[in-house]
């Protein structure tokens, strides 16, 4: 049980290049988040899904988009990034909306832009 | 929408200090409330939470927090720090049954001193 998985861990690229994000997870669960984290700003919700071919955006989803084509797996996608995309990126999943119910995250992927 | 505030950005501390981090949130329903660590280098993980029935937690590593309804708290405590609790703490509100969304304050980077 590998629970939440992340590739790559770190990635350099150009302004203006593409790259796609993915994000695993093996809990059958039916929720996942993208998250990016930067220095003071704690995590900031980019998009989110509730279940397979479902997306919906989250408060920062300027400049990304994502796809939830099978249960387990969420990509998230920058068609062309800025350095203002620079940034660490965390996955997370869980259950359906029950009391208390846990995000669990996965490792992350540093994205420099430069 | 949940917001939450989290002070005192940067906290310094010696080993066997106290610790207290302060989390106020914005909800004025029922709300999960957590507490996520992210040690060095690592991932977030769920230090501990609260849905219902007493409001005092305990989570791992001997922290614990208390929920007071009435002030929209919910701050993190720990009697006596080790080095091994350097580490970023973010306090999360979601509100049940509907929102789908974990609300993250900015975090506190705590640094203990040995």
């Amino acid at each position: 049980n590998a629970g939440v998985t992340q590739t790559p861990k770190f990635r350099v690229l150009k302004t203006g290049q593409s790259m796609t994000l993915l994000c695993a997870q093996d809990m059958n669960h039916e929720y996942m988040y993208w998250y990016r984290q930067d220095p003071g700003m704690g995590l900031r919700l980019i998009h989110y899904s509730v279940g397979e071919g479902t997306t919906a955006k989250g408060e920062v989803p300027d400049g990304y988009n994502v796809s939830r084509l099978k249960k387990q797996n969420f990509l998230l996608g920058l068609e062309s990034a800025a350095p203002s995309q620079t940034s660490v990126y965390f996955c997370a999943s869980r259950r359906p909306d029950l009391r208390g119910e846990t995000q669990y995250f996965g490792p992350g992927t540093r994205l420099l832009v430069l | 929408a949940q917001s939450v505030s989290q002070h005192n950005h940067h906290v310094i501390l010696s080993e066997a200090a106290s610790l207290e981090l302060g989390c106020n949130y914005s909800y004025g329903g029922t709300v999960n409330l957590f507490w996520y660590v992210q040690y060095p280098g690592q991932h977030l993980q769920l230090l501990l939470k609260y849905f219902s029935g007493d409001p005092l937690v305990k989570g791992i590593k001997g922290f614990e927090a208390e929920f007071i309804k009435s002030k929209f708290s919910f701050n993190l405590r720990k009697p006596s720090v080790q080095w091994s609790d350097t580490a970023e703490y973010f306090c999360a509100v979601n509100a049940p049954y509907g929102n789908n969304r974990l609300a993250f304050g900015k975090g506190n980077q705590v640094v203990v001193i040995p």
